[in-house]
């Protein structure tokens, strides 16, 4: 089942603008990660944040996790053309021995 | 490091027919593997947990019989879909998680089989 729902489903800035993604999320979790995947690609790692933690930096991006809330952002600062590709988060559930669970995904575009 | 590949990456078959999907891990050995399925425009919607040596772990609505997954070393998984039928075309991606790296939750995927069933 869908552990994830994100939104906005699709999100159209200019570049140069920040791009900020919701996922919100049902169960405990042990940690929640953010990919990418350009169209007909495979999934690229971004970021992962552990459930203890409530920020994390990487680069361009910026992730928080409020699990009281049971949801996280994750903010694209000075975005690129090549940045656009649909966002997925996934949460590794507490229990689960690891499997991921992916949201519905965010269809971002980025243009010139 | 920890690339994951898979082969092939598209192929076309003609309905009642078998296709096996490979997915390796080039630079690492995996005790697991995972496989997931995405239909066009959706997520990815995990369909079984592939232990190296052991029977897999499939995903309450996963058919295990057509969905046949072997695990035979620890850097090969294969998906056979047995008797595919056009509703099993879909985008087919598997991931790894590294051995050595029991202390990251991190998986590598590959990058994805298209399959197209006629």
């Amino acid at each position: 089942s869908q552990q994830g729902e994100e939104d906005p489903q699709a999100l159209s800035i200019q570049e140069g603008e920040n791009a900020t993604m919701n996922c919100s999320y049902k169960t405990s979790i042990n940690n929640l990660q953010w990919y990418r995947q350009n169209s007909g690609r495979g999934l690229v790692h971004l970021i992962l944040i552990r459930s203890n933690e409530r920020e994390k930096h990487s680069g361009r991006l910026r992730v928080t996790l409020d699990t009281s809330k049971k949801s996280s952002s994750l903010l694209i600062t000075a975005s690129r053309a090549a940045d656009t590709a649909s966002y997925f988060c996934a949460t590794d559930r507490a229990g689960t021995a690891s499997k991921l669970t992916f949201g519905t995904g965010t269809r971002l575009q980025v243009t010139l | 490091g920890a690339v994951v590949s898979q082969h092939p990456s598209r192929v076309i078959c003609k309905s009642g027919t078998s296709v096996k999907i490979e997915c390796r891990s080039l630079d690492f050995q995996a005790t697991t593997m995972f496989w997931y399925r995405q239909f066009p425009k959706q997520s990815l919607m995990l369909m079984a947990t592939s232990n190296e040596g052991s029977k897999a772990t499939y995903e309450q609505g996963v058919e295990k019989d057509k969905f046949l997954i072997n695990h035979a070393s620890l850097t090969l998984s294969t998906l056979t879909v047995t008797s595919a039928h056009p509703e099993d075309s879909s985008f087919y991606i598997c991931s790894a998680r590294n051995l050595l790296q029991t202390f990251t939750d991190t998986q590598y995927f590959g990058p994805g089989t298209r399959l197209t069933v006629l």
